[in-house]
């Protein structure tokens, strides 16, 4: 079953506006939640974690935020621009480093 | 410094026939994934190296599917016979350590087509 669910699918934000990707997860034992960005013809690449220690991890543009007790994070990407553009992968870590991806989602920032 | 490569970037094969995938990770980094993403669905993870053992085959499919890291390098993947439900991105990430936050690179990926 899915262990990690991502919510939207696909994305389309005005340039300047605020992007939000929301993903949920069921295993109590994950403990540390990575965002990944993928471009195509590129493989994914880490954009910003967080720890379940934390409720919010600021970097840049990008935050994270997170609820423990609901099980949910969330990306926002403020100022969306063009060249933000891109796949976006939440996955969840928890024993042996393995990721588990949520779905992906497909952001198109218009100009 | 390189990053993780892969090798073929495509490859289009006829059902029954073998594919071997190829993964060179980041210098230094003991540790190696696979990950296949099927046809726009999530990312899932497949085996997981230590050096040249494995420390993790739970996500392999089935016993079509081996994969080897002689003398703890590069890693090859291979399918044999390959079906269409093989068909796929195939990527391979590398890292130095095994904490949470060691991060994972990964390779462009390998997009295979079973015809």
């Amino acid at each position: 079953q899915q262990q990690v669910k991502q919510s939207p699918q696909s994305l389309i934000v005005q340039k300047g506006g605020i992007s939000i990707i929301n993903c949920a997860y069921e295993n109590t034992a994950f403990d540390y939640f990575p965002w990944y960005q993928q471009f195509p013809g590129k493989g994914p690449a880490l954009l910003i974690a967080i720890r379940p220690d934390v409720s919010e991890k600021k970097e840049g543009r990008f935050t994270i935020s997170f609820n423990k007790s609901a099980k949910q994070f969330s990306l926002h990407i403020m100022d969306s621009q063009p060249g933000d553009s891109a796949t976006y992968f939440c996955a969840a870590v928890n024993q042996g480093g393995k990721l588990i991806f949520g779905q992906g989602t497909e952001l198109s920032v218009k100009p | 410094e390189a990053g993780v490569t892969q090798f073929p970037s495509h490859s289009v094969i006829e059902k029954g026939q073998t594919v071997t995938l190829r993964c060179d990770p980041i210098s230094g980094h003991d540790n190696l994934y696979w990950y296949r993403r099927v046809m726009g669905k999530e990312i899932k993870f497949l085996l997981h190296f230590v050096k040249e053992s494995k420390q993790d085959e739970s996500g392999m499919p089935n016993n079509r599917f081996l994969a080897e890291r002689t003398g703890g390098t590069y890693s090859t993947l291979k399918v044999q016979p390959a079906e269409l439900e093989d068909s796929g991105v195939y990527f391979c990430a590398s890292s130095q350590g095994l904490a949470r936050g060691d991060e994972q690179f990964f390779g462009p990926g390998t997009r295979l087509t079973v015809l």
